[in-house]
């Protein structure tokens, strides 16, 4: 398996544009995790699905913000409009069903995209 | 309110030597905790986890130990190599579900 793949890698875009990241989770996998690293915050969760439906979004700053996970192989973060403090490296994960799991729920990360918004 | 802690943003160690990360918690709920290692431009990637029910758990040269009372992990790499300098994440999860992070450690293994 390819593993966790995100696009773009990078995006450099300018405030008030509106910013899409794409995520395909690993084959088989039923959830997936997107968080958002910044040097002040470290790694924190945005929001996650299990069999693409949203189970907790708690942590999405605002209404800018937007995850959908259309099918199994699929998932998109929006940002519109994005602005400076958007800035950050934005991760997808993914994990195992639970029934197929003996201990720890282990998230595989994809290499994430490093969003700069000027 | 973070409910993962690590309070040492960097650590420098020589190489052979014992490199040793904490990790703090705040929820009595968390059931698994883990480590992940994070190179620069890359994802993290798992490590090695520890069950609530247990103190400790040993993979090669890393070990985790677990003092539930204190709320207190570590993570110990005997000896460090060059190739450990990354950044060292601690997480923790309740009953399975997403994990919580701590912002992690730096870790430098010097020659």
């Amino acid at each position: 398996d390819a593993g966790v793949i995100q696009s773009p890698r990078h995006e450099v875009t300018e405030m008030g544009q509106e910013v899409t990241l794409r995520c395909k989770p690993i084959s088989g996998h039923d959830y997936l995790f997107w968080y958002r690293q910044t040097m002040m915050r470290g790694l924190e969760l945005l929001i996650y699905f299990n069999n693409n439906v949203p189970i907790d979004d708690s942590g999405m700053p605002e209404d800018r913000f937007s995850a959908k996970m259309p099918n199994a192989s699929f998932s998109t973060l929006k940002i519109q409009p994005s602005e400076p403090r958007d800035s950050a490296v934005y991760f997808c994960a993914s994990s195992p069903p639970r029934q197929s799991r003996s201990g720890a729920n282990v998230l595989t990360f994809g290499a994430g995209s490093r969003l700069t918004v000027l | 309110d973070q409910q993962v802690k690590q309070n040492s943003p960097s650590l420098s160690v020589q190489e052979g030597r014992i490199s040793i990360l904490n990790c703090d918690y705040t929820n009595s709920m968390f059931d698994y905790f883990l480590w992940y290692k994070k190179y620069p431009a890359e994802g993290p990637t798992f490590l090695i986890s520890i069950s609530s029910i247990k103190d400790k758990n040993e993979d090669g040269r890393f070990t985790v130990f677990l003092n539930k009372s204190a709320k207190h992990l570590s993570l110990h790499i005997v000896p460090s190599q060059p190739g450990d300098s990354a950044v060292y994440f601690c997480a923790a999860s309740p009953s399975g579900y997403a994990l919580n992070f701590g912002k992690g450690t730096s870790l430098l293994v010097t020659p």
